[in-house]
């Protein structure tokens, strides 16, 4: 079974730095893209950055190009997201993603519990 | 990046109706289009990709149509485990989201 559990989140000061973690079980972890998707409260879906399987190719939203760094640990089955100099505007859920197959944009069919990030002063 | 428009935002309706929602990509992603159900305090659910591929375990009153630039998403017989939040999201290239579709009891 597909299972991606999500931590670090919690609450952070605006220009602070955070970094979650999600720990993929069920699957080969590093024959898969994986994605980092985000929610504000009460708001729709936004897709925030993906990785492909042995970490060379990354992309990112604009609104978080420069400040996020996606990375991967195949080693420990462990999909991070280094958040730094966040805004009121990063609030949000953060999940941690996977697809049915392993596109870089494809539909995505596992989707971890979510972990809460507020940013405020 | 494409934009995704859904309609309506909000939609009120009663067990054992049939209710369309639709999704407007602002160009072409051919079949690369994904349906999402979103209860409060859930993470997404897939339930169909590729237009009308029903994932698994996913109950058949749930159907999807179109392609290019417009697509729906059909729930027959609605029930009560039915009233959530749906959104549309194109894979045919980085990925976006539409706005989301509440779907209320009437």
């Amino acid at each position: 079974e597909v299972q991606l559990v999500e931590s670090g989140g919690g609450f952070i000061q605006p220009g602070g730095s955070l970094r979650l973690s999600c720990a993929a079980s069920g699957f080969t972890f590093s024959s898969y893209w994986m994605l980092w998707v985000r929610q504000a409260p009460g708001k729709g879906l936004v897709w925030v950055s993906r990785i492909n399987g042995d970490g060379t190719s990354t992309s990112y939203a604009d609104s978080v190009k420069g400040r996020f760094t996606i990375s991967r640990d195949n080693a420990k089955n462990t999909l991070y997201l280094q958040m730094n100099s966040l805004g009121a505007e990063d609030t949000a859920v953060y999940y941690c993603a996977r697809g049915l197959y392993n596109s870089s944009s494809g539909c995505i069919a596992y989707w971890g519990q979510g972990t809460l990030v507020t940013v405020s002063s | 990046d494409i934009q995704m428009t859904q309609s309506p935002s909000s939609l009120s309706a009663s067990v054992g109706d049939r209710v369309t929602i639709t999704c407007r990509a602002s160009q072409s992603i051919s079949k690369y289009l994904n349906w999402y159900q979103q209860k409060p305090g859930k993470a997404p659910e897939l339930l169909i990709y590729a237009t009308s591929s029903l994932q698994s375990g996913v109950p058949s009153r749930f159907s999807g149509s179109g392609s290019g630039t417009d697509f729906t998403l059909t729930i027959n017989s609605l029930q009560p485990e039915d009233f959530a939040t749906y959104y549309c999201q194109q894979s045919y290239s980085t990925p976006t989201f539409g706005q989301g579709t509440r779907l209320e009891i009437e």
